[in-house]
């Protein structure tokens, strides 16, 4: 069946300017976990939601950054007023159920801000 | 706070040779360890996923051990190839369902 689909792939904005990035989950899928991985690290969270509702936004990393999922399948994220730190590459998974089922990732959108 | 680091950040090795791939995590309240894949310019990639109460799972040439009273886990790799050169990434699942992921080990096979 289908994956984790993630649009758009690459996204360059200018500093200042809002983007928004989405996320399709595998169908089905109860939760949702957004990441942000800078060149050379690891993944780092950034938030999680079970269906609808958003249960844990520890790791969003200014009040800039904001994530919604209104129908508890598809998510965006939408970051306003990018800086130059928000460049990364924003990884999406999915997993039937939480805690100690195997998520699954999107490809990611590589975000750019000059 | 978990805290997960693996050993060695690089590695280089001839085709056909076996592998062990590191990772350790500080905290052993865990639900889950799992090993990524991850290509250039790519998304994750699940290799496997060995529950808290499970000490190993293997798939086809993939051997993933856990021991989670002393906080450590390998990827064990068996007569590597090419084909295998890419970034591996260990991640612990803990009580909040997310996971927490070490630097990764990039691996090269050289032909």
């Amino acid at each position: 069946g289908a994956g984790v689909s993630q649009s758009p792939r690459y996204k360059v904005a200018k500093r200042g300017q809002d983007v928004a990035l989405r996320c399709d989950p595998i169908s089905g899928h109860v939760s949702l976990f957004w990441y942000q991985q800078a060149l050379g690290q690891g993944p780092e969270f950034l938030t999680y939601f079970q269906n609808e509702a958003q249960l844990d936004k520890s790791g969003l990393p200014s009040d800039r950054f904001f994530a919604e999922r209104p129908e508890g399948s598809v998510s965006t994220l939408k970051i306003q007023r990018t800086q130059q730190e928000d460049s990364a590459v924003y990884l999406c998974a999915s997993s039937l159920e939480t805690r100690g089922y195997e998520q699954y990732f999107g490809p990611g959108t590589r975000l750019t801000v000059t | 706070k978990q805290e997960v680091t693996q050993i060695p950040a690089a590695l280089s090795v001839p085709e056909g040779e076996n592998l062990v791939l590191n990772c350790s995590f500080t905290d052993s309240a865990i639900y889950n360890l799992q090993w990524f894949r991850q290509d250039p310019g790519k998304g994750l990639t699940s290799l496997l996923l060995i529950q808290s109460s499970q000490r190993e799972q293997t798939s086809g040439r993939l051997n993933a051990s856990l021991d989670k009273s002393s906080g450590r886990s390998t990827l064990y790799i068996a007569a590597s190839q090419p084909g295998d050169s890419a970034t591996y990434l260990c991640a612990v699942c803990g009580s909040q369902g997310n996971l927490i992921f070490g630097k990764g080990t990039k691996l090269s096979v050289k032909p």
